[in-house]
């Protein structure tokens, strides 16, 4: 059961440019994470935005939330080679079953980022 | 040195065999998670454990198994039942009362 679609599947942009990422969910959530997965790795937690929350910072990381539209976005401002890797958005749904409060998450597709120096 | 392992990182299994994937913490976290990732997909989930001699199955639980003895272990078997086993799996953790999941590294399962 697929709740999150990231866009694009893959971007590929020059270091110092700034790079969007969009994922689009289906039912409602409690909160929803992105996470980092270099290629073969396991996944690092970036940040989490709760459903009451609309924008959130943590460095050159920018994460927007529209309840209204099921959406979010990751901005990751003046880029780095080093920030190449798949990016994942995953949302708390209260309604599955594990979900809310269990920490049950449903995973995107990812967006693969490449980051030319 | 906190963290979550798995092991081995590579994995090569004949048709037919049972294989089984180890995952370890040491963060004290009371919830583990194992993922199946296939190429240019996102995570999907196998079974999850809340509690120690608890666990439940996820989304695609068929051709797999796992136990809960231990807080710190939630090891995986993959059995013969699995007919595409050949995926990149992923063990997660999570603290009660937070929402973010730490992963292990992976564990790389071909099926020769």
């Amino acid at each position: 059961s697929q709740q999150g679609e990231e866009d694009p599947q893959a971007l590929s942009i020059q270091e110092g440019e700034n790079a969007t990422m969009n994922c689009s969910y289906k039912t409602s959530i409690n909160n929803l994470q992105w996470y980092r997965q270099n290629s073969g790795r396991g996944l690092v937690h970036l940040i989490l935005i709760r459903s009451n929350e609309r924008e959130k910072h943590s460095g050159r990381l920018r994460v927007t939330l529209d309840t209204s539209k099921k959406s979010s976005s990751l901005l990751i401002t003046a880029s780095r080679a080093a920030d190449t890797a798949s990016y994942f958005c995953a949302t708390a749904n209260p309604q599955i079953i594990g979900g809310g409060s269990q920490g049950n998450l449903i995973f995107g597709k990812g967006t693969k980022l490449s980051v030319k120096p | 040195d906190g963290g979550i392992t798995q092991s081995p990182k590579y994995l090569f299994r004949k048709e037919g065999q049972n294989v089984t994937l180890s995952c370890e913490q040491n963060l004290n976290h009371d919830a583990m998670y194992w993922y199946r990732q296939d190429p240019g997909q996102g995570l999907r989930l196998i079974y999850y454990s809340q509690i120690v001699n608890d666990f439940q199955k996820g989304d695609i639980a068929e051709g797999y198994s796992v136990s809960r003895e231990k807080k710190e272990s939630f090891p995986l078997t993959v059995t013969s039942a699995q007919k595409n086993p050949t995926a990149f799996y992923l063990c997660a953790s999570r603290q009660g009362g937070s929402n973010e999941q730490f992963f292990g590294p992976g564990t790389r399962l071909t099926v020769l």
